[in-house]
């Protein structure tokens, strides 16, 4: 079975711009969450889409966003880009079932530079 | 106060040592325990399980979860430089999709 995929690997931006990052979830998995990673702040959790739905958010602010297709890949897009922004942006699916028994498996991950 | 502290390290061991990594947390509600590896580059893998408290046991890993302490551990035995990665630990209240991780320890096995 092939892993979640992320693309593009890299990514460079100037302050101001948007961005979008796409994530394809392993066959059959319904759900994604999406994740920033850096050295200060560590892994935070972003949102998670689940049947083209949000089903959970974190607590980032509105310029970051989302959405699933009905194929249960997802886009995630960052509007007026800052420099803190620059990160490690991490793609993970499980296949939605039962709460708490799911496995998340993660891609590997965007690495975003805003300069 | 974070909600999962993490001793980051460095922590550096020589081959066939028994590693201890450990986390503790604040939310009370927190019922499912993971434990991450991550080389560099890569994304997180999953290496351990948990739900509620106790033990669990994997070729040469073992999780412990101690609710009542809201401290958990990851042990590696017989260590070997594969092992070397960053481990982070990971926790949920209610869905183990919306995960908050601890800060992660690099760990580095020497040969």
């Amino acid at each position: 079975k092939a892993g979640v995929t992320q693309t593009p690997r890299y990514l460079i931006k100037t302050r101001g711009q948007q961005v979008t990052l796409s994530c394809s979830p392993i066959s059959g998995h319904r759900s994604v969450s999406w994740y920033q990673q850096t050295p200060g702040q560590g892994l935070q959790f972003l949102f998670e889409y689940f049947s083209e739905t949000q089903r959970n958010k974190g607590n980032f602010p509105g310029r970051f966003s989302g959405r699933q297709f009905s194929n249960s890949r997802s886009e995630m897009n960052v509007s007026t880009l800052e420099l803190g922004d620059s990160a490690l942006y991490l793609c993970a699916s499980t296949g939605g079932g039962r709460s708490g028994t799911d496995t998340q498996y993660f891609g590997p991950g965007t690495r975003l530079t805003v300069l | 106060q974070k909600e999962v502290e993490q001793d980051p390290g460095p922590l550096s061991v020589p081959e066939g040592a028994i590693v201890s990594l450990n986390c503790t947390y604040s939310n009370s509600a927190f019922q499912y325990f993971m434990w991450y590896r991550q080389y560099s580059r890569k994304g997180p893998e999953l290496l351990m399980y948990t739900y509620s408290s106790g033990n669990k046991e994997d070729g040469r890993f073992t999780a412990q979860v101690d609710k009542s302490s809201k401290y958990i551990s990851l042990f590696i035995r017989d260590s070997q430089p594969s092992d070397s990665a960053t481990y982070l630990c990971a926790m949920s209240a209610g869905s183990a999709r919306q995960l908050t991780f601890g800060s992660g320890t690099q760990l580095t096995v020497l040969p």
